[in-house]
């Protein structure tokens, strides 16, 4: 298995632009998630979905962040319009189940200028 | 609500030194997990105890999970290089077994 696949790694992108992070989860796992990690404020859960649903967005920062499950392979994080404190690294991550253990994606390092 | 509490934030040893990182929750948990970050990487799961009292062991890693399931630690011994990096717990929510994670001990190894 390919293990969570993420796209891009790195991202630098000026203030104002749109940003869309993409997710691949394992094949078969049944909930995805979108952390994101600063130094300032660890690892921050933003949304998580299972079967495809949202099921708790209410990490997600403000009204700029969406996120999107169209179905069981893949995943966006779109960041509209992007501001410079959304500098971070993203993380997507795949469980079979709700609780069980997390798989992380190698992570998408995004910078905004 | 439920939260998960995890000290020290930093911690610098001696390479040989042992660490050790406590994570206590406010609720009962029905497992814990421990992850590992290295440094510029993704966290890494490392292994889940479900059982009161369980205690597991990898190499130089030693998991507990307390009597009561609010309380964990991880320890290791004679830490080297490839340790460094930081270490996490998470438990699932009582309410919808979303993980709660600890803010994380990173392993320091002095120069």
């Amino acid at each position: 298995d390919a293990g969570v696949i993420q796209s891009p790694r790195h991202e630098v992108t000026e203030m104002g632009q749109e940003v869309t992070l993409r997710c691949k989860p394992i094949s078969g796992h049944n909930s995805l998630f979108w952390y994101r990690q600063t130094m300032m404020r660890g690892l921050e859960l933003l949304i998580y979905f299972n079967n495809n649903v949202p099921i708790d967005d209410s990490g997600m920062p403000e009204d700029r962040f969406s996120a999107k499950m169209p179905n069981a392979s893949f995943s966006t994080l779109k960041i509209q319009p992007s501001e410079p404190r959304d500098s971070a690294v993203y993380f997507c991550a795949s469980s079979a189940l709700l609780g069980e253990t997390q798989y992380f994606g190698p992570g998408t390092r995004l910078l905004v200028l | 609500g439920q939260q998960v509490m995890q000290i020290p934030q930093y911690q610098h040893v001696q390479e040989g030194e042992d660490f050790t990182t406590y994570c206590n929750s406010s609720t009962t948990l029905s497992n814990i997990q421990w992850y590992k970050q290295r440094p510029g990487g993704h966290p890494v799961f490392l292994i889940q105890l479900v059982k009161s009292g369980e205690v597991k062991k990898q190499k130089r890693l030693t998991f507990q999970f307390g009597e009561a399931k609010k309380n964990s630690s991880l320890h290791i011994t004679a830490t080297q290089t490839t340790d460094v990096g930081t270490y996490f717990c998470a438990g699932p929510k009582d309410s919808n077994y979303q993980l709660i994670w600890g803010a994380g001990t990173k392993l320091i190894i002095k120069p």
